[in-house]
C-alpha cells in the first residue's frame, strides 16, 4: 500500500509569485486535507476536499485554492505569495464515508516553502 | 473558538522513565481527540484516536486518556526509549469538523 506523497519536497519562491503543491492520496482514500505549519507551531487547517468538492475551509484568504482530481490526488495553489506564507505545507488523506473529517488522517512528509 | 494548548513545550528525560504529556482544549464540543508524532522530514504519524464517547485508548507503551468535561487529555509513555524522541501534537475535531491543533511538546529521551 502506497502512503501519501507530496511534491516538491522543498521550494523557494519570491514575493508575488504563484505556487502549486501536489499531493497523492493513499490508495482507497476519498478525502484530502491541507495544512500550513509555521516553524514551532502546530498545523493550521487550510481546507478539505471530499469527492472533488471543497468540504470545509479554515481562516485562509481566497488566494489559497485547491483541487481534488477523480483519482483523489490534490493540488494546493497559492497566488500572490507573501513572506508569511513561508511554512511547511502538509497534505493528509483519509477514507471518510461521510466527509466529516472524523476519521484518522494519514500525512505526507510535507513541502517546505520559502518565500523571499 | 476552539483552542488547544500543550504543556510543556519541551521535555527532556533519561531513558527508561515513564512520562506524561498534557493537552487541554477550551470547547468540550469535540468529535474526537488525536495524538500525533512528528519527526523531522517525515511528516506526521497518528498514534491514538479517542472518540468523544471514550475515556482512553492504548497502543503498546502509549496510553491516552480523555476527560471531555474538563477539556483535558494526557498521553502516557511507559519505559521511554531514545526512539521516542520527537514532537508530540494533539488535535481535536471540533464542531465544524475541523482539526484544531496544539503547538506540540518536543520530547528528548537521553540514552
Amino acid at each position: 500500500e502506497t502512503g501519501v506523497t507530496q511534491s516538491p519536497t522543498h521550494l523557494i519562491k519570491t514575493r508575488g509569485q504563484q505556487v502549486t503543491l501536489r499531493c497523492s492520496s493513499q490508495s482507497g482514500h476519498n478525502t484530502v486535507s491541507w495544512y500550513q505549519q509555521a516553524l514551532g507551531q502546530g498545523p493550521q487547517f487550510i481546507f478539505q476536499y471530499y469527492r472533488e468538492e471543497e468540504n470545509g475551509r479554515g481562516n485562509f484568504p481566497p488566494r489559497f485554492s485547491g483541487l481534488q482530481f477523480p483519482n483523489y490526488s490534490s493540488e494546493l495553489n497559492v497566488n500572490a505569495l507573501e513572506l508569511d506564507d513561508s511554512a511547511l505545507y502538509l497534505c493528509a488523506s483519509s477514507h471518510d464515508p461521510y466527509g466529516q473529517g472524523t476519521e484518522t488522517q494519514y500525512f505526507g512528509p510535507g513541502t517546505r516553502l520559502l518565500v523571499l | 473558538k476552539q483552542e488547544v494548548t500543550q504543556i510543556p513545550a519541551a521535555l527532556s528525560v533519561p531513558e527508561g522513565e515513564n512520562l506524561v504529556l498534557n493537552c487541554s482544549f477550551t470547547d468540550s464540543a469535540i468529535y474526537n481527540l488525536q495524538w500525533f508524532r512528528q519527526d523531522p522530514g517525515k511528516g506526521l504519524t497518528s498514534l491514538l484516536l479517542i472518540q468523544s464517547s471514550q475515556r482512553e485508548q492504548t497502543s503498546g507503551r502509549l496510553n491516552a486518556s480523555l476527560d471531555k468535561s474538563s477539556g483535558r487529555s494526557t498521553l502516557y509513555i511507559a519505559a521511554s526509549q531514545p526512539g521516542d524522541s520527537a514532537t508530540y501534537l494533539c488535535a481535536v475535531v471540533d464542531s465544524n469538523y475541523q482539526l484544531i491543533w496544539g503547538a506540540g511538546t518536543k520530547l528528548i529521551i537521553k540514552p
